[in-house]
């Protein structure tokens, strides 16, 4: 059949930027949101995650937005390094019930 | 976008017996395949890389005896779960990749409890 792949929506930030990656969802009903990332050839690696009770919650130089009214993720990272360089992915629903996004390329460049 | 789907989305056996997932690329043809285990509140933790027509490659501490990958097709991959064993409850996700492009697609994911 026909491909209908994608090459991936890509980030390009200079190294000690902040990044922001954005996640649209659909579901009104997810109560669950995580942020992998996941570097080439390895699985996703969990980064950070939030409940719809909250609307922000920070990490180690991550910080995750949750805006339900408009359905709409974001991660921050702050003063990017070379080494966030990767593929970040977005997920919502419920465990067990989860939807994941199809990813940004985040490239740092030195 | 592109979809995956699978087959089921939920499952409970009894100890001792075998269970099929299938995932599918719907729209498009997967060269590539992933299979993921996923326990509550920890990452997707990756099981087997599975190209079509080639035997998949499993990551280390993954018995290749035990979940077993089939990818005999552009658009199915299978994972067979042999003698299951209430360790083995998890959440079972796949995805797949287009031929040519870098983008993942991942399936909802099927949840498996062994009695």
């Amino acid at each position: 059949g026909e491909s209908v792949g994608l090459h991936l929506p890509t980030l390009s930030v200079q190294e000690g930027d902040n990044s922001i990656i954005n996640c649209a969802y659909s579901n009104s009903a997810s109560d669950y949101f995580i942020w992998y990332k996941q570097e080439s050839g390895k699985g996703p690696q969990f980064i950070i995650d939030i409940r719809s009770n909250m609307d922000k919650r920070q990490g180690q130089r991550v910080t995750v937005l949750l805006n339900k009214t408009v359905k709409h993720l974001s991660l921050q990272i702050a003063a990017t390094q070379p080494g966030d360089s990767a593929v970040y992915f977005c997920a919502e629903g419920r465990w067990g019930d989860m939807r994941f996004g199809a990813g940004t390329r985040l490239t740092v460049k030195p | 976008g592109a979809v995956v789907s699978q087959h089921p989305s939920r499952v409970i056996c009894k100890s001792g017996t075998s269970v099929k997932i299938e995932c599918r690329s719907l729209d498009f043809q997967a060269t590539t395949m992933f299979w993921y285990r996923q326990f509550p509140k920890q990452s997707l933790m990756l099981m087997a890389t599975s190209n079509e027509g080639s035997k998949a490659t499993y990551e280390q501490g993954v018995e290749k005896d035990k979940f077993l990958i089939n990818h005999a097709s552009l658009t199915l991959s299978t994972l067979t779960v042999t003698s299951a064993h209430p360790e083995d409850s998890s959440f079972y996700i796949c995805s797949a990749r287009d031929r040519g492009f870098d983008t993942q697609y991942f399936g909802p994911g099927t949840r498996l409890t062994v009695l």
